[in-house]
């Protein structure tokens, strides 16, 4: 089976400086998801990856999945504290879109 | 054009009682899941459809039912609940693109 690991688990950053989050992947994606949740809501997408190399941005976060298709990165410019949330990552092994595997999150604190 | 709604949004069980989160979406998608979330383990799948009339069982279905009669609802059910099964549950479907859209999350705790 699939399995992500999210690095860091947890960060603290103070407003205005930038952050990455990576998202490891034991198998070849064929799809690379990062969603935002915010604490008790609900699941927020934020972008989709699917060809090595593909990067996307979003306001002041940008994701990228490498050659190779088994890591990706978020990155956060100049990080607000409306950024602040937990950042998952999950991944389509299978190329269905049906169901994903997901990393178990990393926890972003911006301080002011 | 609501989405995936998902109801109850909080659900309070006794051990040993069933109980039916519903889970609807209005965007026409063949395919939609179901997964669970816990502290510390991220989201984890636990049943997952293809389309009407075919369900199938991804990582941790034991003490879960679905069913798919129609395109648009995808419930799932708590045969004899138990405190185990405390934990935020989340629908999904996927859409064009391979678009995965969640629903808002339902809390249960099961005492």
């Amino acid at each position: 089976s699939q399995e992500l690991e999210q690095s860091p688990q947890s960060l603290i950053v103070q407003e205005g400086k930038n952050l990455t989050i990576n998202c490891t992947s034991s198998k070849t994606l064929y799809g690379l998801y990062w969603y935002k949740q915010k604490y008790g809501e609900g699941l927020i997408f934020l972008m989709m990856l699917q060809k090595g190399g593909e990067e996307k941005s979003h306001e002041k976060i940008t994701a990228k999945l490498d050659e190779k298709k088994q890591q990706s990165s978020l990155h956060i410019t100049a990080s607000q504290p409306s950024h602040a949330g937990i950042y998952l990552c999950g991944a389509d092994g299978a190329g269905t879109a049906s169901k994903l595997t997901f990393g178990t999150g990393t926890r972003l604190q911006v301080t002011l | 054009n609501a989405g995936v709604t998902q109801t109850p949004k909080f659900q309070v069980l006794k051990t040993g009682q069933s109980m039916t989160l519903q889970c609807a979406q209005d965007m026409n998608h063949e395919y939609m899941s179901w997964y669970r979330q816990d502290p510390g383990m991220g989201l984890r799948l636990i049943h997952y459809s293809v389309g009407a009339g075919i369900t199938d069982q991804g990582e941790v279905p034991n003490g879960y039912n679905v069913s798919r009669s129609t395109t648009e609802d995808f419930p799932l059910r708590l045969l004899s609940a138990a405190p185990s099964q405390t934990s935020v549950y989340f629908c999904a479907s996927t859409g064009s693109g391979n678009t995965i859209y969640f629903g808002e999350g339902s809390w249960l705790t099961v005492v």
